[in-house]
């Protein structure tokens, strides 16, 4: 069975701070992916990012970047500068497998950040 | 990415009715639709994996004749919450499967039973 566990349920920084969300997962298979979504308060989900379990480079987007560590099952997110427009509920996510019915996502809990002014 | 829409974005409803919630991807044909609910300060629950032409697939703990899935066509997938209760109120969300990888969210429909 697959897990992914968001450890920090809220955050608050000030406008301008970095920002860390962490994001572990388990899973005994060995092709996956990772997502992340950001949830506005509007309640829509948007998607933010896909990893593959065979690609670890790290990626870089804007003010958004993200660490990929296959030894420590970690796949964390940060917001480097962040804006009040930040602030929404983040989830990260799992998918196994390449093909067939297994393409439901398994989410985390979700990181509920608010960047303050 | 694909464009989904769901339709009522927000519903009241009396316990004992139905409600009817639809989920059309606007400019991608989806023969896989996925149906999630979400409680408050929670995260997403998938309820239902709804497949275009075919019966939907449902996970374990949820009742597949209290949701009724239809998948229609490509573009459509209906969520019917029949004889709602209270504890049925909830935050519904469709998604569309593009592309075999990502999902694309609709923007979710609020149920509240009274």
């Amino acid at each position: 069975a697959q897990k992914v566990t968001q450890a920090q349920t809220e955050i608050s920084v000030v406008e301008k701070e970095d920002v860390t969300l962490d994001c572990v997962y388990e899973t005994r298979d060995t092709t996956y992916y990772l997502f992340w979504y950001k949830q506005p308060p509007s309640g829509e989900l948007v998607f933010l990012i896909r990893r593959n379990s065979f690609d670890e480079q790290n990626e870089i987007s804007g003010r958004y970047s993200w660490n990929f560590q296959k030894s420590t099952s970690s796949f964390n997110f940060t917001i480097t500068a962040s804006q009040v427009v930040d602030s929404a509920v983040y989830f990260c996510a799992l998918r196994v497998g390449a093909s067939g019915s297994a393409r439901q996502l398994t989410f985390g809990s979700g990181t509920q950040l608010t960047v303050l002014p | 990415g694909a464009v989904v829409s769901q339709h009522p974005s927000r519903v009241i409803c009396k316990s004992g009715t139905s409600v009817k919630i639809e989920c059309r991807s606007l400019d991608f044909q989806a023969t896989t639709m996925f149906w999630y609910r979400q409680f408050p300060k929670q995260s997403l629950m998938l309820m239902a994996t709804s497949n275009e032409g075919s019966k939907a697939t449902y996970e374990q703990g949820v009742e597949k004749d209290k949701f009724l899935i239809n998948h229609a066509s490509l573009t459509l997938s209906t969520l019917t919450v029949t004889s709602a209760h209270p504890e049925d109120s909830s935050f519904y969300i469709c998604s569309v499967l593009a592309g075999g990888h990502e999902q694309y969210f609709g923007p979710g429909t609020r149920l509240t039973v009274t």
